[in-house]
């Protein structure tokens, strides 16, 4: 079975720096991976996904994430963060065939002015 | 705005009573998916439904139950409630025509059940 670890409960940067949100997953293959971001009282918002092929994923946002198959790892990043990116982020992991998500226990992202 | 749709946004009710909640899906969307996120659970995906049929179960109790109409929209119940069952329940929905996870799921606003 799949898992995923946000190593980050909270993390807070000034707005303007650049962020890196950590998120490692488990699973045997090669897995569909998914940055979702929930801000205060909304639902879930796709931020980008990777299914295969080129492991620079680019998003909405400005957002990116990069799959490193030898860490296991798949980083959101985002080069200028603005205020209104304040929010809780959530790394999820799917089997191909499964046909559920694991979801990350979330990183929440405080900005600074 | 993710034209999912869910109702009521709040529901506040007492252990041991019974309550429903309710998930229109994105127009053209086959399936529908129940998640309940709570502060010491984290995000959890209870059951699936896709065209009527039940397509996935996961950390469902037995005490809920989901079912998907013909009209595509579902309802969740829980019942013989608990404190512990006081969280935040998302409905998300997508075109799923072959399905797995590849497909995108797009959430709704969310029900937040407090149960007393």
């Amino acid at each position: 079975a799949q898992s995923v670890t946000q190593p980050d409960i909270h993390i807070t940067v000034s707005e303007g720096a650049s962020l890196e949100l950590r998120c490692n997953y488990s699973y045997g293959a090669t897995p569909y991976l998914f940055w979702y971001v929930q801000s205060p009282g909304q639902g879930l918002q796709l931020l980008l996904k990777y299914f295969s092929g080129d492991t620079l994923v680019q998003g909405i946002k400005g957002f990116e994430a990069e799959f490193k198959r030898s860490q296991s790892s798949f980083n959101l990043r985002k080069p200028s963060v603005h205020w209104s990116d304040a929010a809780e982020y959530f790394c999820a992991v799917g089997a191909p065939y499964g046909q559920n998500f694991v979801f990350g226990p979330g990183t929440r992202l405080s900005v600074l002015p | 705005d993710s034209g999912v749709t869910q109702t009521p946004k709040h529901l506040i009710t007492a252990t041991g009573q019974r309550v429903t909640l309710r998930c229109s899906p994105r127009s053209g969307d086959l399936s529908v998916y129940w998640y309940q996120q709570s502060l010491d659970q984290g995000l959890q995906f209870l059951i699936q439904y896709y065209n009527g049929e039940e397509r996935a179960k996961g950390n469902i109790l037995e005490r809920f139950s989901a079912q998907q109409f013909p009209d595509l929209h579902s309802e969740l119940n829980l019942s013989s409630l608990e404190l512990g069952d006081s969280a935040l329940y998302f409905c998300a929905s997508s075109t799923t025509t072959s399905g797995g996870a590849r497909d995108t799921q797009y959430f709704g606003p969310g029900t937040r059940l407090t149960v007393l």
